[in-house]
This record gives structure tokens, sequence and C-alpha cells, in this order.
């Protein structure tokens, strides 16, 4: 069936640095891939998303590649902000079947100023 | 930005009550969808629908159900809360086309006393 394994959490950073969060996926195909930001209080929004291999989705200086060979879409960004603190959900839309998105199960960021 | 909205946004009630969590959205997508997102930040399908008149459960069974009388409304009610209904719920939307990213709206916490 189709899964998201996400980088466990929480993950705790200082201002400026260097961010990764892992994302691996299994699939029939090649799924659509999104990465969700949802900060404190509030709902999920998307951030960034990729829908064929070796496309680069990229917003507010994060970014993430789809790699079919890994089965991997890992989320970076070179210098984060304290404004960067949320839970963070990889997840794949299948091509087959009822269309429903499947999430990781989330990354709690904080970042320390 | 997506225009998708839930009401109430907080909600204290008594075992036993009937209520309706709100949800419209004004883009004229076809598709709509309820999770539950449990404290461990994890989020479950509840139910979702394709167009009007169409409702379908999720992957998460739920004592909850829904209905889809206008495009853009897709209520979900519980005839009678229970403490074990305490969570957040979040509804989205997304157009009826291949590869298209859900737009949640801002969500609703339940709690059941």
């Amino acid at each position: 069936g189709n899964s998201v394994t996400q980088m466990e959490g929480p993950v705790t950073l200082s201002e400026e640095a260097f961010l990764t969060i892992n994302c691996t996926y299994t699939a029939t195909g090649y799924p659509s891939l999104f990465w969700y930001v949802q900060y404190p209080g509030e709902g999920l929004q998307l951030l960034l998303k990729a829908t064929k291999a070796d496309d680069k989705g990229s917003n507010k200086g994060f970014e993430a590649t789809y790699r079919k060979e890994t089965t991997s879409f890992h989320l970076e960004k070179g210098s984060v902000q304290v404004s960067d603190s949320a839970v963070y959900f990889c997840a794949l839309l299948p091509i087959q079947g009822a269309q429903k998105l499947v999430f990781g199960q989330g990354t709690r960021l904080t970042i320390n100023p | 930005e997506a225009d998708i909205y839930q009401t109430p946004r907080y909600l204290v009630i008594g075992t036993g009550k009937k209520i309706t969590l709100e949800c419209s959205q004004t883009m004229g997508h076809d598709k709509m969808y309820w999770y539950q997102q449990d404290p461990g930040m994890e989020l479950h399908l509840i139910h979702y629908s394709y167009g009007v008149n169409s409702t379908e459960k999720g992957d998460l069974s739920s004592e909850s159900t829904v209905s889809r009388i206008r495009t853009e409304h897709f209520p979900l009610t519980l005839e009678s809360a229970r403490p074990s209904h305490t969570s957040q719920y979040l509804c989205a939307s997304s157009e009826n086309r291949e590869y298209e990213t859900q737009y949640f709206g801002p969500g609703t916490r339940l709690l059941v006393l």
C-alpha cells in the first residue's frame, strides 16, 4: 500500500541553522509529493509540491526534490528563522485509486533565537 | 490564498449533545474532505466527497456523519458527542483533477466534557 515515513521529531535548531527533514515514501507508480506546514493553532498550508521525478518544489526558502531512485522527498532550508517553528507534514497523492492524500506522522520543528 | 472556512474554531460541549461543524469553500471545488487530527499530530481521513450528493467514509472509522447538498458546503455532524470525540477537525477541498492540491481550513478544536 501507500505510505509516508518522516523523520521523527521534535527537532530543535538555532536560528540560521541548516534544516533537513527526511521523508521517504512507498507507492505504486509515481505519486505527487507535498510538504504541508501547520503553524500553532492553524490548519495546514501547502508549502511546496512536486508532481514528477526530479522535480524540485520550492517556496519561502524551503526546497525538496522528488527522487524516485531513493523514493524520497526531503525538505531543506539553508537558514531557518524563529518564524519557521511549526509542524511539517510530508504527503503523497497516489495516481491510482481514490486520490486521497497519504500523510506522514508530522515533524515538530522549534527554532530558538 | 485558499478560501475555505470552518466554524466554530473552538467548541466546548457536554457529553450527549448534538453538534455540527461547518465547512465552506468559495473556490467551486468538487472534492471536499474531513480529517481528524489527534494530539500526537497524526492526520486521519474520516470522510470525503467528490461532489453534490456524494459522500464516502475515509480510512478511520468515525461516528460522525456528513452531507453534501451544495458544492460549497460540507458539514460534519455528531449526533451524541462523547469525550473520545475530543480532537481537532480539519476540512479541506480540491479541484477534481489529477494531482490537485488540497487546501485546508483553519480547523475546529473540539473538547467534549
